[in-house]
Parts: structure tokens; C-alpha cells; sequence
């Protein structure tokens, strides 16, 4: 079983819609939770984190994490097709280690 | 700013061949990465260094070696391409060890025939 298991899409939607992205993952000691989101052919890019339970809000994007069920989500609202790429979570332990552990990203496509 | 910068963009090598990919950044970060992604795979940390000086290996890091030249430099040394190696490569960098965000450069698309 992978550390972060994220469901690869490709996902739709018609403009204006919410869009709902998540993860689950299975490591305990994961307290950071990092969204990137990737632009064709470009790097990943850091949307927004959260630390430990909770909701973060930033404009249209709102991270959720609820770590009773190892749940991580990412919602969009009033999506445009400027949102049109691929969204990966990335959550971390607290202490202080580099190292990310990436879900495998999912493909999103807002329909104008 | 350039924020992160790798060459080459794309590359093309044979069976057995060797190659260095480049990467220098600009903001003064201590610590730096290397990635490749591949289909269904996600991103997989290949080597990373902490500080100037020290390197340590990631989730998939045979078949590949590193240098951090210096704070701005890291380069990542292919020394026998194997076709299993074909992947997307991305550097990336952090402002110290723990640092929630990392900036990623543009990758370098690698095929290996």
C-alpha cells in the first residue's frame, strides 16, 4: 500500500462548478499537508498547506485535513479553466524533515 | 529572480551512455532536491541535500549520483542510462531542512533508448 494514494482523474468539470480533489494516506506521523498544483509541462507549484486537523481558506481554494480518517481534501470554488491542471497533495511528518511524500496527482480540466 | 533553473530542457540518450543534469538557484536555499516523476508514479525523491556539503539518498536513488557544488549548484550524474531511467527530472529547492515549501524548476524530459 503506497504512503499517499490519490485518485489519478482525469477529472472535468463546467466552469463555476466546486470541485472536490482528495487523499488518503496511512502514515500517523504526517502533520503538514501540502497541495501543489502542476501546470502542463512545468514544475509543481506550492498552492497551500494546512498543519494537522482542520481547514485552511485562501480565496476560492479551501484545504480540509481530518486525520481521525487519514482524509485530505482540496475544494474549488467557482472554478475556472485557469484552475485546469494537474493537483498533487504532498503531506510531510512535523519534525523537521525535507522530505515530502507526493500523491500521484490528479489531472483536472474546467470546461468553459 | 530566476528561481530555479535546470539544463538541459530535453535529452535523448543511448543504452549505456552517461550524462549530467544541471541545477542553480537563486534564493540563497539551503536545501535541494532531486525528483523524477513518471506516470501513476508521482513525484520520487532521488537524492536530496540538506546544507552545502552534505547530500543523502532519497526513495530511488540507484542507478544515480550527486554533486552540490555549492549552495546555488546540484547536479545529478546519470553514469549508465538505462531505458528505465526515461522520466521527467525536476530540481527543487528549499529555504533549510524542514522548509514547507519547495520551489521546482522547469524539468528536463530524459529519454532513454
Amino acid at each position: 500500500q503506497k504512503e499517499v494514494e490519490q485518485d489519478p482523474g482525469p477529472l472535468s468539470v463546467p466552469e463555476g462548478a466546486i470541485v472536490s480533489l482528495n487523499c488518503t494516506y496511512s502514515n500517523s506521523a504526517f502533520q503538514y499537508f501540502m497541495w501543489y498544483r502542476q501546470y502542463s509541462r512545468k514544475g509543481p507549484e506550492l498552492l497551500m498547506y494546512t498543519y494537522s486537523s482542520g481547514n485552511k481558506e485562501d480565496g476560492r481554494f479551501t484545504a480540509q485535513v481530518d486525520k481521525s480518517s487519514k482524509y485530505i481534501s482540496l475544494f474549488i470554488r467557482d472554478s475556472q479553466p485557469s484552475d485546469s491542471a494537474t493537483y498533487l497533495c504532498a503531506p510531510k511528518p512535523n519534525f523537521g524533515n525535507e522530505k515530502l511524500t507526493f500523491g500521484t496527482g490528479t489531472r483536472l480540466t474546467i470546461i468553459p | 529572480n530566476a528561481g530555479v533553473t535546470q539544463t538541459p530542457k530535453f535529452q535523448v540518450l543511448k543504452t549505456g551512455q552517461s550524462m549530467t543534469l544541471q541545477c542553480a538557484q537563486d534564493m540563497n536555499h539551503n536545501s535541494m532536491y532531486w525528483y523524477r516523476q513518471d506516470p501513476g508514479m508521482g513525484l520520487r525523491l532521488i537524492y536530496y541535500s540538506a546544507s552545502e556539503g552534505t547530500t543523502d539518498k532519497g526513495e530511488v536513488p540507484n542507478g544515480y549520483n550527486v554533486s552540490r557544488l555549492n549552495k546555488r549548484e546540484f547536479s545529478l550524474r546519470l553514469e549508465s542510462a538505462a531505458p528505465s531511467q526515461t522520466s521527467v527530472y525536476f530540481c527543487a529547492s528549499s529555504v533549510d531542512r524542514g522548509g514547507n515549501e519547495q520551489f521546482f524548476g522547469p524539468g528536463t524530459r530524459l529519454t532513454v533508448l
